[in-house]
């Protein structure tokens, strides 16, 4: 079975601090995607990364950066120096290999506000 | 531009009435989606589609019926066998299996 937990409901940090969200995920199968997006107040979800299993090193985006361990089937984000626009919820997804169903799973989310 | 978009914006529905929520992509994905947002649930899948004329039930799937007769359409419709039907729907497309999805704007479903 597949599994997506994102332990944090939700999180409140002061502008300019470091933050970092969690995602445990679960699967049997060898691959598989793992991905990040944000939810604005606006309700669209955007878009911020994708990783497959057999890619395991870290990437950084601007203040934006993931580590993905295998070893602890974790996902995580950390935004670096927040800032006030980065308040939204975020959620972790995990889709399936190629060769097995288009299922694409998201987590609980976890809301981060970040104070001026 | 190509896009997904979703219609109505907000959608209120009386107890016992039937409603269906719009889909359309412009992006010649194969798969298509519906997920349910409620407060502190996440994103919970109703039904998802990888080709035309076929669908799975997802995690949700009681109260809920769809269709996929067009590969730019995917309405969902909402009957009066589902309980508790306010929410936020999402609808989304992807490409393939290791792509990202891309998302509507979304519909906000009141029962009144």
């Amino acid at each position: 079975a597949q599994k997506v937990t994102q332990a944090q409901t939700e999180i409140s940090v002061v502008e300019k601090e470091d933050v970092t969200l969690d995602c445990v995920y679960e699967t049997r199968d060898t691959t598989y995607y793992l991905f990040w997006y944000k939810q604005p107040p606006s309700g669209e979800l955007v878009f911020l990364i994708r990783r497959n299993s057999f890619d395991e090193q870290n990437e950084i985006s601007g203040r934006y950066s993931w580590n993905f361990q295998k070893s602890t089937s974790s996902f995580n984000f950390t935004i670096t120096a927040s800032q006030v626009v980065d308040s939204a919820v975020y959620f972790c997804a995990l889709s399936r290999s190629p060769s097995g169903t288009y299922k694409y799973i998201f987590g609980t989310g976890t809301r981060l506000k970040v104070l001026a | 531009d190509g896009g997904i978009t979703q219609s109505p914006k907000y959608l209120f529905r009386k107890e016992g009435q039937n409603v269906t929520l719009s889909c359309e992509q412009n992006l010649n994905h194969d798969a298509m989606y519906w997920y349910r947002q409620d407060p502190g649930q996440g994103l919970r899948l109703i039904y998802y589609s990888q080709i035309v004329n076929d669908f799975q039930k997802g995690d949700i799937a009681e109260g809920y019926s769809v269709s996929r007769e067009k590969k730019e359409s995917f309405p969902l419709t909402v009957t009066s066998a589902q309980k508790n039907p306010t929410a936020f729907y999402l609808c989304a497309s992807k490409l393939g299996t290791n792509t990202e999805a891309f998302f509507g704007q979304g519909t906000r479903l009141t029962v009144v």
